[in-house]
């Protein structure tokens, strides 16, 4: 069936320093969305991608979909101690079912 | 409209025991999905409706597991026959079209001991 891949499973970063988090598909997607969850909160929707190779930024973040539509990646430029939670991508081949990646967890320092 | 609602925020209940969860979406929002997620997992995918219909549901949901949204409009999940295996949090979201992304409820954690 399909599966979503998500590396790193941690990355503890201190702040001022780049992150980024990659999502690997096992078959072709039709759209990849972003979420992120703070600890103790509920999956919140950053963006979706659905064009080959499609760069997305909203301010510090970078959305990317590869031109194969199997891989993704989040960016994150100069992270703040907002940054904190867990970042998950979540693809769909087209169907009603999204299937979400075990999440990358950022830990930001001061 | 505050968003998607989720009822009880948390419930522990003794094995065996069946339970039911409410989830009232976004008022405009036609399609309605359940997930569940575990400790340090992502979501995954238990069930989705389309306006009333239940369009489909996941394989690796037991016969113990239905949902209901009789209107439309909210929708129910009922776990019968309760297993330790079930306690997570069970994550109701809501989207007005296909293409658009999900907005989640705060989710009922629900724990079997």
């Amino acid at each position: 069936g399909q599966q979503v891949m998500q590396i790193p499973q941690y990355q503890h970063v201190q702040e001022g320093e780049d992150f980024t988090t990659y999502c690997n598909s096992s078959t072709t997607l039709s759209n990849i969305q972003w979420y992120k969850q703070r600890p103790g909160g509920h999956p919140v929707f950053l963006i979706q991608l659905v064009k080959s190779g499609e760069v997305k930024k909203q301010k510090r973040l970078t959305f990317q979909f590869g031109e194969a539509k199997k891989n993704s990646s989040l960016h994150i430029t100069a992270t703040q101690t907002t940054d904190v939670g867990t970042y998950f991508c979540a693809g769909n081949t087209g169907g009603f079912k999204t299937i979400f990646g075990a999440g990358t967890r950022l830990f930001v320092k001061a | 409209d505050t968003g998607v609602s989720q009822d009880p925020r948390h419930k522990i209940t003794k094995r065996g025991q069946n339970v039911t969860f409410r989830c009232d979406p976004i008022s405009e929002h036609n399609r309605l999905y359940w997930y569940r997620q575990t400790l340090g997992q992502g979501p995954e995918f238990l069930t989705y409706f389309q306006n009333e219909a239940q369009l489909e549901k996941s394989r690796l949901l037991s016969d113990r597991f239905s949902a209901e949204r009789p209107k439309g409009s909210f929708s129910t999940l009922e776990i019968q026959r309760t297993e330790q295996g079930d306690s997570a949090m069970y994550l109701c979201a809501s989207s007005l079209l296909q293409q658009d992304g999900y907005t989640f409820g705060s989710g009922t954690r629900l724990t079997v001991v």
